[in-house]
């Protein structure tokens, strides 16, 4: 069974460029969720992706797009960066078989993405 | 708004002791309340999750303990380890139009030394 994963490890921006980090999801999982931790701070929730459309949005503004692809892989897109984006942003991944609701849900390593 | 408060912020315990982390919520539509462990460098890792059915879930050295009423739940480290020395963070999550989002306390940094 292979866990989740998410490229690239790390990475550089500058304020104002756009930037994308992808995640594929654990074997057998069908729904992705992206999670923003800021150093010393918990995990906050972005957006979560089944069947391929956003099923939900937290706190955060429409530069904060994202994808899902058949294969239940994920893309999350910043544009307009700001400084204040500097942070591990993670990716979840659960299986949400029918109508139920799975709460368990597996994390990848994160990206650490500073902008500067 | 943090939905879910954790506490203490960081913790010192002896090895062999006992580390307890507290958490408090007032969502009383959340249904399920996991702990995650996060080393440096790596993403969260479930430990152990509970439902509020029932008042205690034990797995090895960990165990939650859940007081419905208070709206409190609590994570037990028996016989802690310096391996054990990670970040822990609670969390809940509720049915709702997004399936299992999960609200984070804001961690406890345990260190436990030899």
């Amino acid at each position: 069974e292979t866990g989740v994963t998410q490229s690239p490890t790390h990475l550089i921006k500058t304020r104002g460029q756009q930037v994308t980090l992808r995640c594929s999801s654990q074997s057998g999982h069908n729904t992705v969720s992206w999670y923003q931790q800021a150093l010393g701070q918990g995990p906050q929730f972005i957006f979560q992706y089944y069947r391929e459309e956003e099923n939900g949005r937290g706190n955060f503004p429409p530069r904060f797009s994202g994808l899902q692809f058949p294969n239940y892989s994920s893309e999350l897109n910043v544009n307009a960066l700001e400084l204040d984006d500097s942070a591990l942003y993670l990716c979840a991944s659960s299986l949400t078989p029918g109508q139920r609701v799975s709460y368990e849900q597996y994390f990848g390593p994160g990206t650490r993405l500073t902008v500067t | 708004q943090q939905q879910v408060k954790q506490s203490p912020q960081s913790l010192i315990v002896q090895k062999g002791g006992i580390s307890i982390i507290n958490c408090a919520y007032e969502n009383t539509a959340f249904d399920y309340f996991p702990w995650y462990q996060q080393f440096p460098g790596k993403g969260p890792a479930l430990l152990i999750a509970i439902r509020p059915d029932v008042s205690e879930k034990k797995e090895g050295r960990f165990t939650i303990s859940f007081n419905k009423s208070a709206k409190q739940f609590s994570l037990h480290i028996m016989d802690s380890q310096p391996g054990d020395s990670a970040t822990y963070f609670c969390a809940a999550s509720f049915r709702g139009s997004t399936l299992g989002r999960l609200y984070f306390g804001r961690g406890t940094q345990l260190t436990v030394w030899p």
